[in-house]
């Protein structure tokens, strides 16, 4: 079946603008993850949803992040006034239970 | 808190070599224990992964056995290829918990 998919693939944008990556998990799973992966910081998980809830947002870097899922699925995690320090790759999961994740590709970000 | 450790990298191997990467954990309770796989340009893929003490996970010729004693959950393959050049993640899961903890990553170089 079809893995989680995310676009776009790559993203470069000057720094101060805004931009949205969006996730679509695979079909039937409620859980939804987003991790950010960066050359100094390794992996770092962002936030999570069940269903179209976050119970936890405290790994979102700045109020600049936001995220939000709709109809259970597909979801977008929004950056606004983006800074060179938010280049990195953006990695979905999605998951039936809060057990194995499964990863989309990712979106590279670079701010210029 | 929860954490993973794992070797450093890079390992450099010939092909058809034993392989083994070393993870280690620290956590409060019972954790699952996952190892994925970052190939060159693509997402993470779970490779194995192992949800109580004593299990063994395998897939693709890789294995890894839950060590509770040792705290353990290091990967092995009994004879490398050039294309399992990658990056190797070692991860745990709480039960209580959403939040994958990662280890900083090795990346393994196949060399023919």
């Amino acid at each position: 079946g079809a893995g989680v998919s995310q676009s776009p693939s790559n993203k470069v944008t000057e720094k101060g603008k805004d931009v949205e990556l969006r996730c679509d998990p695979i079909s039937g799973h409620t859980a939804l993850y987003w991790y950010r992966q960066s050359l100094g910081q390794g992996l770092e998980f962002l936030i999570y949803f069940q269903g179209n809830s976050a119970p936890d947002k405290s790994g979102l870097p700045s109020d600049r992040f936001s995220a939000e899922r709709t109809g259970g699925s597909v979801s977008t995690l929004t950056i606004q006034r983006t800074q060179q320090e938010d280049s990195a790759v953006y990695l979905c999961a999605s998951s039936v239970s809060s057990n194995t994740q499964y990863f989309g590709p990712g979106t590279r970000l670079t701010v210029l | 808190g929860n954490s993973v450790t794992q070797m450093e990298g890079p390992v450099t191997l010939s092909e058809e070599a034993f392989l083994t990467i070393n993870c280690t954990y620290t956590a409060t309770g019972y954790p699952s224990l996952f190892w994925y796989v970052q190939y060159p340009g693509e997402g993470l893929q779970l490779l194995l992964k192992a949800t109580k003490a004593d299990d063994k996970g395998s897939n693709k010729g890789f294995e890894a056995t839950y060590r509770k004693e040792t705290t353990s959950f290091h990967l092995e393959k009994g004879s490398v290829q050039v294309s399992d050049s990658a990056v190797y993640f070692c991860a745990l899961l709480m039960d209580s918990n959403y939040q994958l903890i990662w280890g900083a990553g090795t990346k393994l170089i196949i060399k023919p």
